[in-house]
């Protein structure tokens, strides 16, 4: 059974750094054409995708919020860790984590994010 | 472009069939995928590839995608239906960057 689960602090306040991590179960973060990605939602808003870091530890980030993310993995304790500096009042949301499923069929690329965490909200402020 | 874009509400009939729409540049390279959330929950998915549903999703969904526009359709709409539906794609760029659509409402009448 898969599941992943984050964690972190419900509040922090302006210009501090949040610290999230998800938790997972049921499957190894260094499988193959496997991952996990960081995706947010402001209260009343949509989704927005944030970070992901593969099994061979690649990583990419959002264009938008690229210089203050930071994304990592440890295998041996299935943990992944999102980073956000100087965090302001517009980065209240709930924070997800999902598992990202990739392959190729008959030459095309297609993907999904079969599993999510509960989702965890963080509060931004003073 | 790195932008999905949706029709920010649409309502059914129960029982009658919806078409939810989504466009992009990205889709002409990549297959969307399609999440249902409902209020206080964590999105599940419902179509993804090019008409792919995981078990236990009922199959009144199904995807379709032509050109730049991705499709999710629900065929006999029922009440549990009544749900945001976002819409997922990798980046255009070709990077591994992937990008949500705005979400449609669905109410179902």
């Amino acid at each position: 059974q898969v599941t992943l689960k984050e964690s972190g602090p419900v509040r922090v306040r302006p210009t501090e750094t949040l610290t999230l991590t998800c938790t997972v179960s049921g499957f190894s973060l260094s499988n193959a054409r496997m991952g996990v990605s960081w995706i947010r939602q402001p209260p009343g808003k949509a989704l927005e995708w944030l970070a992901h870091i593969f099994s061979n530890d690649e990583k990419s980030y959002s264009t938008s919020l690229k210089s203050r993310l930071t994304i990592s993995k440890d295998t041996s304790t299935s943990q992944v860790v999102l980073t956000m500096t100087n965090m302001d009042p517009v980065d209240t949301a709930t924070y997800y984590c999902a598992r990202l499923f990739y392959d190729y069929v008959w030459g095309s690329y297609r993907h999904k994010f079969d599993y999510w965490g509960q989702g965890t909200l963080v509060t931004v402020s003073s | 472009s790195s932008e999905l874009t949706q029709d920010p509400a649409v309502s059914v009939a129960l029982g009658q069939t919806v078409r939810i729409t989504c466009q992009g540049d990205s889709l002409r390279s990549y297959y969307a995928s399609w999440y249902q959330q409902k209020p206080g929950q964590a999105p599940v998915l419902v179509i993804y590839g090019k008409n792919n549903r995981p078990s236990g999703i009922p199959d009144r969904f199904s995807g379709s995608s032509s050109g730049n526009t991705a499709s999710l359709t629900i065929t006999g709409a029922q009440a549990e239906d009544d749900a945001d539906y976002y819409c997922n794609s990798r980046d255009s760029s070709g990077n591994h960057r992937w990008v949500f659509g705005g979400g449609t409402k669905l109410t179902v009448l």
